[in-house]
């Protein structure tokens, strides 16, 4: 079956220091991949996505995600982390449903 | 504009009420759908429309109806609801449902059933 994993439930990170959230896909074709910010009580906002061409994508608020097939991941970084970055993140993929599925999301906590 | 509104963003309802959850998106999107979120969980598909017709129903109670009357608008009708199904309600739209397109999220109605 489609699926998405994030293998971090959550994450404490210094501020200043750099981010990376791991995220894996199964799929058999090539996949459309995202990565949303949600803030406490709030609607998930786009950070960026993959279609094809490029494997490396620049997103919104300096985060950037690298596509790997040989890996079936879809990493998502930031080389410096600041307090409002704190947030819950989904790594999510459309499935050949047409469906939108998401991971299990990883919490990020960053630390003074 | 790639702005999807929610409304009420709040709302507390009785186990006997009816209510409705309303979205509007003015972007030319033709497929919109309805995720429920519970806390610490991520989104679950609940509804999509495409073409201002129900394409999918991920096999919701009958107490959740949803409605779409015009490309722009997509409601939820609730009835008879049950204390668990308290939670995040977003919904969200895309060009397509087709893959290819990303979906943009409305910022939720907060559901609190009593």
């Amino acid at each position: 079956a489609q699926s998405v994993t994030q293998p971090d439930i959550h994450i404490t990170v210094s501020e200043g220091a750099s981010l990376e959230l791991r995220c894996n896909y199964s799929y058999g074709a090539t996949p459309y991949l995202f990565w949303y910010v949600q803030s406490p009580g709030q609607g998930l906002q786009l950070l960026l996505k993959y279609f094809s061409g490029d494997t490396l994508v620049q997103g919104i608020k300096g985060f950037e995600a690298e596509f790997k097939r040989s890996q079936s991941s879809f990493n998502l970084r930031k080389p410096s982390v600041h307090w409002s970055d704190a947030a819950e993140y989904f790594c999510a993929a459309y499935s050949s449903a047409s469906k939108i599925i998401f991971g299990s999301g990883t919490r990020l906590s960053i630390r003074p | 504009d790639t702005e999807v509104t929610q409304t009420p963003k709040h709302l507390v309802m009785g186990m006997t009420n009816k209510k409705s959850l309303k979205c509007e998106q003015h972007m030319g999107h033709r497929a919109m759908y309805w995720y429920k979120q519970k806390a610490k969980k991520p989104p679950e598909l609940m509804f999509v429309y495409s073409y201002e017709k129900l394409s999918i129903n991920e096999s919701v109670p009958s107490r959740f109806s949803p409605e779409c009357p015009n490309s722009s608008l997509l409601n939820l009708h609730l009835h008879a609801l049950q204390p668990e199904d308290s939670a995040l309600y977003l919904c969200a739209s895309s060009q397509t449902r087709i893959g290819g397109t990303e979906a943009f999220f409305g910022q939720g109605t907060r559901l609190t059933v009593v």
